[in-house]
Protein backbone atom coordinates (compact mmCIF):
# COMPACT_ATOMS: atom_id res chain seq x y z
CA UNK A 1 0.00 0.00 0.00
CA UNK A 2 0.81 3.68 -0.51
CA UNK A 3 2.53 5.02 2.75
CA UNK A 4 5.37 7.13 4.02
CA UNK A 5 7.16 6.32 7.24
CA UNK A 6 9.01 9.06 9.02
CA UNK A 7 12.21 8.40 11.47
CA UNK A 8 12.05 8.89 15.51
CA UNK A 9 11.88 11.29 17.44
CA UNK A 10 14.49 13.60 17.86
CA UNK A 11 15.51 16.00 20.90
CA UNK A 12 17.63 18.76 20.44
CA UNK A 13 19.54 21.88 21.89
CA UNK A 14 18.64 24.96 20.71
CA UNK A 15 21.30 26.13 17.78
CA UNK A 16 21.63 21.98 16.86
CA UNK A 17 21.14 20.67 13.83
CA UNK A 18 17.94 18.07 13.31
CA UNK A 19 17.62 15.71 9.92
CA UNK A 20 14.54 13.40 9.44
CA UNK A 21 13.62 11.25 7.29
CA UNK A 22 10.80 10.04 5.24
CA UNK A 23 10.28 6.97 2.86
CA UNK A 24 8.40 6.20 0.21
CA UNK A 25 6.87 3.13 -0.34
CA UNK A 26 3.95 1.50 -3.10
CA UNK A 27 4.18 4.19 -5.60
CA UNK A 28 6.24 5.69 -8.10
CA UNK A 29 8.50 7.63 -6.27
CA UNK A 30 8.98 10.66 -9.13
CA UNK A 31 5.90 11.09 -9.69
CA UNK A 32 4.61 13.29 -6.66
CA UNK A 33 6.08 16.01 -4.58
CA UNK A 34 7.03 15.62 -1.18
CA UNK A 35 5.82 18.74 1.19
CA UNK A 36 7.14 19.23 5.00
CA UNK A 37 4.55 20.69 7.00
CA UNK A 38 4.90 21.20 10.92
CA UNK A 39 2.10 21.60 13.86
CA UNK A 40 3.48 22.84 17.10
CA UNK A 41 1.62 22.05 20.06
CA UNK A 42 -1.84 23.13 19.90
CA UNK A 43 -1.46 24.86 16.97
CA UNK A 44 -2.45 24.48 12.91
CA UNK A 45 -0.25 23.01 10.16
CA UNK A 46 2.77 25.13 8.61
CA UNK A 47 3.32 24.38 5.63
CA UNK A 48 7.19 23.95 5.38
CA UNK A 49 8.55 23.61 1.52
CA UNK A 50 8.43 21.24 -1.00
CA UNK A 51 10.69 19.29 -2.85
CA UNK A 52 10.39 17.59 -6.61
CA UNK A 53 11.78 14.01 -6.18
CA UNK A 54 11.84 14.08 -10.19
CA UNK A 55 14.79 16.64 -10.55
CA UNK A 56 15.15 17.50 -6.88
CA UNK A 57 13.57 21.72 -7.34
CA UNK A 58 12.61 22.77 -3.91
CA UNK A 59 10.73 25.35 -2.66
CA UNK A 60 10.88 26.63 0.77
CA UNK A 61 8.68 29.32 3.00
CA UNK A 62 9.84 32.45 3.34
CA UNK A 63 10.51 32.32 6.65
CA UNK A 64 12.28 29.25 7.02
CA UNK A 65 13.97 29.89 3.75
CA UNK A 66 17.82 29.61 4.96
CA UNK A 67 17.12 27.03 7.71
CA UNK A 68 15.39 24.40 5.71
CA UNK A 69 16.96 22.20 3.32
CA UNK A 70 14.72 19.33 1.32
CA UNK A 71 16.94 16.40 -0.30
CA UNK A 72 16.29 13.19 -1.97
CA UNK A 73 17.66 10.00 -2.88
CA UNK A 74 15.70 8.11 -5.84
CA UNK A 75 17.69 4.67 -4.85
CA UNK A 76 15.75 4.28 -1.59
CA UNK A 77 12.84 6.82 -2.07
CA UNK A 78 13.67 8.66 0.92
CA UNK A 79 13.54 12.31 1.21
CA UNK A 80 15.31 13.96 3.75
CA UNK A 81 14.92 17.59 5.53
CA UNK A 82 17.38 19.17 7.38
CA UNK A 83 16.43 22.07 9.73
CA UNK A 84 19.49 24.32 11.28
CA UNK A 85 20.07 26.70 14.08
CA UNK A 86 17.40 25.03 15.88
CA UNK A 87 15.44 27.51 18.81
CA UNK A 88 12.48 26.29 20.93
CA UNK A 89 9.76 27.32 19.03
CA UNK A 90 10.93 24.88 16.10
CA UNK A 91 9.42 22.24 19.05
CA UNK A 92 6.78 20.50 16.81
CA UNK A 93 5.65 17.55 15.35
CA UNK A 94 7.20 17.16 11.78
CA UNK A 95 5.12 15.41 9.13
CA UNK A 96 5.75 14.64 5.15
CA UNK A 97 3.18 14.27 2.36
CA UNK A 98 2.77 12.89 -0.96
CA UNK A 99 1.20 15.41 -2.76
CA UNK A 100 1.04 17.69 -6.28
CA UNK A 101 -0.59 21.41 -6.65
CA UNK A 102 -4.13 20.31 -5.68
CA UNK A 103 -3.76 18.56 -2.42
CA UNK A 104 -2.09 16.54 0.30
CA UNK A 105 -3.26 12.94 -0.01
CA UNK A 106 -1.15 10.43 1.46
CA UNK A 107 0.65 11.99 5.27
CA UNK A 108 3.47 9.83 7.12
CA UNK A 109 3.06 9.48 10.96
CA UNK A 110 4.95 12.28 12.10
CA UNK A 111 8.08 12.84 13.92
CA UNK A 112 8.36 14.92 17.03
CA UNK A 113 11.51 17.53 17.42
CA UNK A 114 11.49 18.89 20.78
CA UNK A 115 14.19 21.50 20.89
CA UNK A 116 15.14 22.14 24.89
CA UNK A 117 18.08 23.26 26.45
CA UNK B 1 2.28 34.20 3.01
CA UNK B 2 -0.20 34.95 6.03
CA UNK B 3 -2.34 32.15 6.92
CA UNK B 4 -5.87 31.83 5.79
CA UNK B 5 -8.31 32.75 7.81
CA UNK B 6 -11.16 30.41 9.05
CA UNK B 7 -13.31 30.55 12.10
CA UNK B 8 -11.61 29.31 15.52
CA UNK B 9 -15.39 27.48 16.51
CA UNK B 10 -18.45 26.05 14.89
CA UNK B 11 -21.06 23.66 16.52
CA UNK B 12 -23.81 21.98 15.46
CA UNK B 13 -26.36 19.30 16.49
CA UNK B 14 -26.12 15.75 15.10
CA UNK B 15 -28.26 15.60 12.19
CA UNK B 16 -27.42 19.56 11.50
CA UNK B 17 -25.26 21.13 8.91
CA UNK B 18 -22.56 23.66 9.19
CA UNK B 19 -20.39 25.17 6.87
CA UNK B 20 -16.54 26.35 7.75
CA UNK B 21 -15.37 29.59 5.63
CA UNK B 22 -11.98 29.73 4.49
CA UNK B 23 -10.84 33.12 3.70
CA UNK B 24 -7.84 34.10 1.12
CA UNK B 25 -6.71 36.99 -0.88
CA UNK B 26 -6.82 36.60 -5.15
CA UNK B 27 -3.35 35.88 -4.85
CA UNK B 28 -4.21 32.62 -3.62
CA UNK B 29 -8.13 30.91 -3.10
CA UNK B 30 -9.02 34.17 -5.74
CA UNK B 31 -6.76 32.56 -8.36
CA UNK B 32 -6.12 29.42 -7.92
CA UNK B 33 -8.79 26.07 -7.63
CA UNK B 34 -6.33 24.22 -5.58
CA UNK B 35 -8.10 24.66 -2.03
CA UNK B 36 -7.97 21.54 0.01
CA UNK B 37 -9.32 20.63 3.19
CA UNK B 38 -8.43 18.68 6.67
CA UNK B 39 -10.01 16.67 8.96
CA UNK B 40 -7.79 16.04 12.13
CA UNK B 41 -8.54 14.24 15.07
CA UNK B 42 -6.20 14.62 18.32
CA UNK B 43 -3.56 12.94 17.64
CA UNK B 44 -4.00 12.09 14.50
CA UNK B 45 -2.31 13.18 11.62
CA UNK B 46 -4.68 15.39 9.50
CA UNK B 47 -6.99 13.66 6.81
CA UNK B 48 -7.86 14.46 3.06
CA UNK B 49 -11.57 15.56 3.04
CA UNK B 50 -12.34 18.13 0.00
CA UNK B 51 -9.53 18.85 -3.11
CA UNK B 52 -9.92 21.05 -5.57
CA UNK B 53 -12.14 23.17 -4.05
CA UNK B 54 -14.78 21.27 -4.29
CA UNK B 55 -14.02 17.57 -5.14
CA UNK B 56 -14.24 14.24 -2.75
CA UNK B 57 -11.23 11.58 -2.66
CA UNK B 58 -12.60 8.04 -2.69
CA UNK B 59 -13.82 6.60 0.51
CA UNK B 60 -14.75 10.53 2.06
CA UNK B 61 -18.61 10.90 3.05
CA UNK B 62 -20.62 12.44 0.46
CA UNK B 63 -21.85 14.20 3.68
CA UNK B 64 -18.78 16.27 2.82
CA UNK B 65 -18.96 19.10 0.29
CA UNK B 66 -16.74 22.30 -0.79
CA UNK B 67 -17.64 24.85 -2.51
CA UNK B 68 -15.30 28.34 -3.68
CA UNK B 69 -16.78 31.70 -4.40
CA UNK B 70 -13.94 34.61 -4.98
CA UNK B 71 -11.37 34.79 -2.11
CA UNK B 72 -13.32 32.25 0.10
CA UNK B 73 -13.90 28.74 -0.26
CA UNK B 74 -16.06 26.67 2.32
CA UNK B 75 -16.49 23.23 3.37
CA UNK B 76 -20.14 21.87 4.62
CA UNK B 77 -20.43 19.19 6.33
CA UNK B 78 -24.64 17.67 6.41
CA UNK B 79 -26.36 15.20 8.48
CA UNK B 80 -23.06 15.96 11.05
CA UNK B 81 -22.35 12.87 13.31
CA UNK B 82 -20.94 12.85 16.49
CA UNK B 83 -17.36 11.47 14.60
CA UNK B 84 -17.26 14.51 12.74
CA UNK B 85 -16.54 16.82 15.96
CA UNK B 86 -12.41 17.52 14.82
CA UNK B 87 -10.21 20.31 14.05
CA UNK B 88 -10.19 21.38 10.04
CA UNK B 89 -7.95 23.10 8.12
CA UNK B 90 -8.35 24.77 4.43
CA UNK B 91 -4.78 24.86 2.36
CA UNK B 92 -4.15 26.60 -0.66
CA UNK B 93 -1.80 27.04 -3.43
CA UNK B 94 -0.39 30.61 -3.40
CA UNK B 95 1.88 30.55 -6.54
CA UNK B 96 5.45 30.79 -6.97
CA UNK B 97 5.33 26.61 -5.46
CA UNK B 98 4.36 27.49 -2.58
CA UNK B 99 1.20 26.44 -0.34
CA UNK B 100 -0.44 27.97 2.87
CA UNK B 101 -2.70 26.53 5.82
CA UNK B 102 -5.88 28.20 7.62
CA UNK B 103 -5.58 28.79 11.30
CA UNK B 104 -7.71 25.81 11.69
CA UNK B 105 -11.71 25.31 13.17
CA UNK B 106 -12.78 23.11 16.11
CA UNK B 107 -15.78 21.78 15.23
CA UNK B 108 -18.01 20.95 18.22
CA UNK B 109 -20.75 18.15 17.80
CA UNK B 110 -23.12 19.41 20.85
Amino acid sequence: QVQLVQSGAEVKKPGASVRISCKASGYTFTRYYLHWVRQAPGQGPEWMGMIDPNGGSTSYAQRLEGRVTLTRDTSTSIVYMDLRSLRSEDTALYYCARGGFDALDIWGQGTMVTVSS
Amino acid sequence: QSALTQPASVSGSPGQSITISCTGTSSDIGTYNFVSWYQQHPGKAPKLMIYEASKRPSGVSNRFSGSKSGNTASLTISRLQAEDEADYYCYSYTGSTRWVFGGGTELTVL
